[in-house]
């Protein structure tokens, strides 16, 4: 698992509110990136970031914002949650041109 | 625009016999490509990749074949396994700022 945790695992709350995921890694990697994953579509690019507050938006970046502060965090936001946030969402270092995922976070807002 | 393909959403095959999943991609300018699988629940896991400067390699049970003339490349599965029933899914490297594109995968189902 690359030394990646991601937290929480499952949380549900409702529209509006703001939400932070954490991801956690434990090997020094530069790069790491957040995702997410809905039926019918491949894993999307959120947003990455190449070294501490050095961050990039992907292809599906509206509505999230990422902070990292340490090498070892990498911090997703969603603002104000709506409905079509709700997905799995996981996180992601490189190794080369390899990457490695997290376990996931299953969010759903209500 | 761009996009990472599977022709088959689906897959179901014997125990014992050999799997194969495509996958077609639209950017003759990737150079790299990474198939993993994903288990119900769980993140993805790299299984093999392959670079655009070769045509096939292998690993453990498994070999990638990428024939960059028709932008399509396709994952072999030797001697299926039940473990094996997952969600397989390429995708590939443009190389800018180590961004990937997924493919939206395809469930193998393995028969005992």
């Amino acid at each position: 698992d690359a030394g990646i945790t991601q937290s929480p695992r499952h949380k549900v709350t409702e529209t509006g509110t703001p939400v932070t995921l954490r991801c956690h890694q434990t090997e020094n990697h530069r790069y790491m990136y957040w995702y997410r994953q809905d039926p019918g579509h491949g894993l999307r690019l959120i947003h990455y970031s190449y070294g501490v507050k050095d961050t990039d938006k992907g292809e599906v970046s509206d509505g999230y914002s990422v902070s990292r502060s340490k090498t070892e965090d990498f911090l997703l936001t969603l603002e104000s949650a709506t409905s079509s946030q709700t997905s799995v969402y996981f996180c992601a270092i490189s190794v080369g041109n390899e990457q490695y995922f997290g376990p996931g976070t299953r969010l759903t807002v209500t | 625009g761009e996009s990472v393909g599977l022709h088959l959403p689906t897959l179901s095959v014997q125990e014992g016999d050999n799997s194969i999943i495509n996958c077609a991609y639209s950017n003759s300018a990737s150079d790299y490509f990474i198939w993993y699988k994903q288990e119900s629940g769980k993140g993805p896991q790299f299984i093999i990749d392959i670079r655009s400067n070769m045509d096939k390699r292998q690993g453990q049970r498994v070999t990638v074949l990428l024939n960059k003339t028709v932008k399509h490349l396709s994952l072999q599965i030797a001697a299926t396994q039940p473990g094996d029933s997952a969600v397989y899914f390429c995708a590939e490297n443009k190389y800018t700022g180590n961004q990937f594109y997924f493919g939206t995968g395809t469930s193998l189902t393995v028969i005992p």
